[in-house]
């Protein structure tokens, strides 16, 4: 199985920050890389996918890069609708496999 | 706009099997370029895929639990099922279905999912 790794696994920050969280593949996925926000109580919810391409109605203060096994989500101004866990995910090789998440906090 | 649901009991005994289905409104079960897979998450505890299915009936599982998992799919219902063998306490879990797009050399995601549903092993 491909292993990811998210860094860091909590994160505080204040609104209108700039942060960035990262997520590590074991090998290389190429771009095979979603991410997910999920709110409390809430399913996932998917913000961006094949690492760059960012889904219909998410909104544009989140941006992905990466290609390999190193990957990054953006949020250029946080929002306090943001402070929730984000999840990155690969669709490389079945089994498809999760990071362990990255909550964000309100400093 | 696609929705998922799904539906079971919320409690199952140890060592029986956890049954599962997952009703798709707003749009066809049969539609090209789409699987349909369970995804879990242990309380407090973070994402672990279960498998898949195609609407013509191909399946993938995981393999730290193929052993016990079947999925199906009935297309006349627009619906498909996850059945659970041999549970126990580890497998208490909010259980998700997803929709999951896929095309040939292009990366796959899971989007729209279900709201999810609480099952606990317990006597």
């Amino acid at each position: 199985d491909i292993q990811m790794t998210q860094s860091p696994s909590s994160l505080s920050a204040s609104v209108g920050d700039r942060v960035i969280i990262t997520c590590r593949a074991s090998q290389s996925i190429s771009n095979y890389l979603n991410w997910n926000q999920q709110k409390p109580g809430k399913a996932p919810k998917l913000l961006i996918y094949a690492a760059s391409n960012l889904q219909s109605g998410v909104p544009s203060r989140f941006s992905g890069s990466g290609s390999g096994t190193d990957f990054t989500l953006t949020i250029s101004s946080l929002q306090p609708e943001d402070f929730t866990t984000y999840y990155c995910q690969q669709s490389f090789s079945a089994p498809y496999t999760f990071g362990q998440g990255t909550k964000l906090e309100i400093k | 706009q696609l929705q998922l649901q799904e539906s079971g009991p919320g409690l199952v005994k140890p060592s029986e099997t956890l049954s599962l289905t997952c009703t798709v409104s707003g749009g066809s079960i049969s539609t090209n370029n789409y699987y349909w897979g369970w995804i879990r998450q242990p309380p407090g505890r973070g994402l672990e895929w279960i498998g898949r299915i195609y609407s013509t009936g191909g399946t993938s599982y995981n393999p730290s639990l193929k052993s016990r998992v079947t999925i199906s799919v009935d297309t006349s219902k627009s619906q498909f099922s996850l059945k659970l063998s041999s549970v126990t306490a580890a497998d208490t879990a909010v259980y998700y279905c997803a929709r999951q797009y896929y095309h040939d050399n292009y990366p796959s995601y899971f989007d729209p999912w279900g709201q999810g549903t609480l099952v606990t092993v317990s006597s």
